[in-house]
């Protein structure tokens, strides 16, 4: 079993909608995650952080994390063709300075 | 600097060729990680430093790989006699502080690595 698994889609939304990715992980002392966006040849952007359960809500962007199912998702709101990309999953131990990637959810915005 | 800068971009290696790169993490952060990452899947942790020290190199998948940070700014990660198989890109990530919960990582653009 990976540490941190995602589904690789493509997950493909029309434009306007709400986008829902997820990710579940392995490590049950994790404490912080996040969220990156990768669009094609490009490196990782920052674009979401959560450390508890609940919701954290940035803009367009909702991330959802619940400790006890060990799931954290991302809501991307009103869609735009340029939100698609790759949308990679990060997981810190409690401890650890080490960031665990998962391998990533293709999102596919249609006009 | 306003963010981490990797060099160079792309490099194209012939097997057997030594190959070293570079990467300059945002002014004033602490911690340094290289990352590996191949086509279609997420990037794998190789080293992280904390200032000059290497604290985990549990990552680097030979001993083909090397990487230092002498004084704790600018890092280089040497990889020897490169093989097909080391074809990625290498992705170098700076953050403020290390081992506390609440710090994010921010990434360079990352070196494509051809091996033929």
């Amino acid at each position: 079993q990976k540490e941190v698994e995602q589904n690789s889609g493509p997950l493909s939304v029309p434009e306007g909608a709400i986008a829902s990715l997820n990710c579940t992980y392995s490590d049950r002392v994790s404490q912080s995650f996040f969220w990156y966006r990768q669009y094609s040849g490009k490196s990782p952007e920052l674009i979401m952080s959560i450390y508890s359960n609940g919701d954290k809500e940035d803009g367009r962007f909702t991330a959802q994390l619940n400790k006890a199912s060990q799931y954290v998702s991302l809501l991307i709101r009103d869609s735009q063709p340029s939100d698609s990309a790759t949308y990679l999953c990060a997981v810190k131990g409690g401890s650890s300075y080490k960031l665990i990637f998962g391998s990533g959810t293709r999102l596919l915005v249609r006009p | 600097g306003a963010g981490v800068s990797q060099s160079p971009r792309y490099k194209v290696a012939k097997r057997g060729q030594d190959v070293a790169l570079r990467c300059d993490p945002i002014s004033g952060h602490v911690s340094l990680f290289w990352y590996q990452q191949a086509l279609g899947q997420g990037p794998e942790f190789l080293t992280y430093f904390q200032n000059e020290a290497q604290l985990d190199k549990s990552g680097l998948p030979s001993d083909r790989f090397f990487a230092e940070r002498p004084e704790g700014s600018v890092s280089t990660l040497k990889i020897q006699r490169t093989q097909q198989e080391d074809s990625a890109v290498y992705l170098c990530a700076s953050s403020r502080r290390d081992r506390t919960k609440n710090t994010e990582a921010f990434f360079g653009q990352g070196t494509r690595l051809t091996v033929v």
